[in-house]
């Protein structure tokens, strides 16, 4: 089973400024990574697939980037719905399809 | 577009088994294109993919939960169900499932989209 480990478990910034959030992979996935947001209450929202490919609608600030082992998402300049819990996906070996543990993005 | 609703009971006792059905509307299930899943999120913890079926009624578990899970799905309907048995307290979660995009060279790549999920609590 690939283990994906996200850090940091929290990140503080201020609205605005840019976030990069991390996501290690325990052994490669190549660029089979998808990157996830969810709010409180909600479901998961697909933002990236293919670790850089932004999904429908997801706006130009999001941008996902890596292969093999690390990867990150960048949020270039943080919006106020932008605060939330984000979660990497890996799916190159399966069973089982798996996420790391999240990041929460809070208000600084 | 399309949209996913989970339902079912929300309190199971231990022991008992969990039974949980997803609604699919505004798109075929019979789609080659795609896998259907169930993920699932303790309260204020992460994910955990349970297992996922294409329209064929093909299916993959998570190992860890194979034993006690099983999927399957009614085309007529448009829906797909969980199944899963002699839960305990540490099955309480939110039950979510999703359509998972199914690739070229694999079953299934990433989820989208969701339903909203549905709390489902393992207590006497």
């Amino acid at each position: 089973e690939i283990v994906m480990t996200q850090s940091p478990a929290t990140l503080s910034v201020s609205p605005g400024e840019r976030a990069t959030l991390s996501c290690r992979a325990s052994q490669s996935v190549s660029s089979n990574l998808a990157w996830y947001q969810q709010k409180p209450g909600q479901a998961p929202r697909l933002l990236i697939y293919g670790a850089s490919t932004r999904a429908t609608g997801i706006p130009a600030r999001f941008s996902g980037s890596g292969s093999g082992t690390e990867f990150t998402l960048t949020i270039s300049s943080l919006q106020s719905e932008d605060f939330a819990v984000y979660y990497c996906q890996q799916y190159n070996n399966w069973p089982p399809w798996t996420f790391g543990q999240g990041t929460k993005l809070e208000i600084k | 577009q399309l949209q996913l609703q989970e339902s079912g009971p929300g309190l199971v006792k231990p022991s008992e088994t969990l039974s949980l059905t997803c609604t699919v509307s505004g798109g075929s299930i019979s789609s080659s294109s795609y896998y259907w899943g169930w993920i699932r999120q303790p309260p204020g913890k992460g994910l955990e993919w349970i297992g996922s079926i294409y329209y064929s009624g093909s299916t993959y578990y998570n190992p860890s939960l194979k034993s006690r899970v099983t999927i399957s799905v009614d085309t007529s309907k448009n829906q797909f169900s969980l199944k899963l048995s002699s839960v305990t307290a540490a099955d309480t979660a939110v039950y979510y499932c999703a359509r998972h995009q199914k690739g070229y060279d694999r079953p299934g790549r990433w989820f989208d989209p969701w339903g909203q999920g549905t709390l489902v609590t393992v207590s006497s």
